[in-house]
C-alpha cells in the first residue's frame, strides 16, 4: 500500500498568512493527489485534484503543486473560513489511501 | 442539482450486518465512478470501497472478504453491505460521487455505524 504522510499535522496560523502543506508518499504517483478540506461535523470538500488542478467554485487561494513523491498545497492568504483539517489522498493504485490530515487552527 | 443521502447506519452488534444505501439524485449512478469512504470518530478519513461504471469494485484490504459494494440502477442507489463488524468499522460513512484518479467532487452527508455490545 502506498503511504502518505503529511506535515505538520498541526498548524495554527493568524488571518493573511501563507501557509504550506505536505504530502509525501512512499511510492511515486505520477500527479494521482487531491487535497480536501474537512470542516468539524462536515463531508470533506475537494480543492486540488490531478496535483495541481483546482477544483470549480474553489477560491485561487488555494493552490497545489508537485509530482511523484512530494507535494505541497498552498493556501496563499488565510481566510477565517479556512481554519479546517486538510486531508491528501492518492489515487494512482489500490488501495486508495489518505493522510493523516493536518489541522490548521488560529492563532 | 447532485445530491447523495445516506442511510442505514445505526448501532449494531459486533459478528452483526448492516447495508448502507446512498440515494443518488441529479445523476445516473450507474455511470459513475462511486466510493465509500469511512471516519471513525475524532479520526482520519479511510477509503472503504469504488464501484467503476463497468462494474469493477475495489476494496480496502480491511474489509476485504466482509464489506460488497453494489448498486440498484432502477432505484439510482448504491450499497454497501457490511458483515462481520467489529468496532473497528465504527465510523461515519460517506458515498461519494468522482473520476478515477481525480478524486470525489460530491459527498453525501454521512451515517453513523456504532459497534457495540
Amino acid at each position: 500500500d502506498i503511504q502518505l504522510t503529511q506535515s505538520p499535522s498541526f498548524l495554527s496560523a493568524s488571518v493573511g498568512d501563507r501557509v504550506t502543506i505536505t504530502c509525501r508518499t512512499s511510492q511515486g504517483i505520477g500527479s494521482y493527489l487531491a487535497w480536501y478540506q474537512q470542516k468539524p461535523g462536515k463531508a470533506p470538500k475537494l480543492l486540488i485534484y490531478t496535483a495541481s488542478t483546482l477544483q470549480s467554485g474553489v477560491p485561487s487561494t488555494f493552490s497545489g503543486s508537485g509530482s511523484g513523491t512530494e507535494f505541497t498545497l498552498t493556501i496563499s492568504s488565510l481566510q477565517p473560513e479556512d481554519f479546517a483539517t486538510y486531508y491528501c489522498q492518492q489515487l494512482h493504485s489500490y488501495p486508495i489511501t489518505f493522510g493523516q490530515g493536518t489541522r490548521l487552527e488560529i492563532k | 442539482e447532485v445530491q447523495l443521502v445516506e442511510s442505514g447506519g445505526g448501532v449494531i452488534q459486533p459478528g452483526g450486518s448492516l447495508r448502507l444505501s446512498c440515494a443518488a439524485s441529479g445523476f445516473t449512478v450507474s455511470s459513475n465512478y462511486m466510493s465509500w469512504v469511512r471516519q471513525p470518530p475524532g479520526k482520519g478519513l479511510e477509503w472503504v470501497s469504488v464501484i467503476y461504471s463497468d462494474g469493477t469494485t475495489h476494496y480496502a484490504d480491511s474489509v476485504k472478504g466482509r464489506f460488497t459494494i453494489s448498486r440498484d440502477n432502477s432505484k439510482n442507489t448504491l450499497y454497501l453491505q457490511m458483515n462481520s463488524l467489529t468496532a473497528e468499522d465504527a465510523a461515519v460513512y460517506y458515498c461519494a460521487r468522482g473520476e478515477r484518479g481525480s478524486g470525489s467532487n460530491y459527498w453525501g452527508q454521512g451515517t453513523l455505524v456504532t459497534v457495540s455490545s
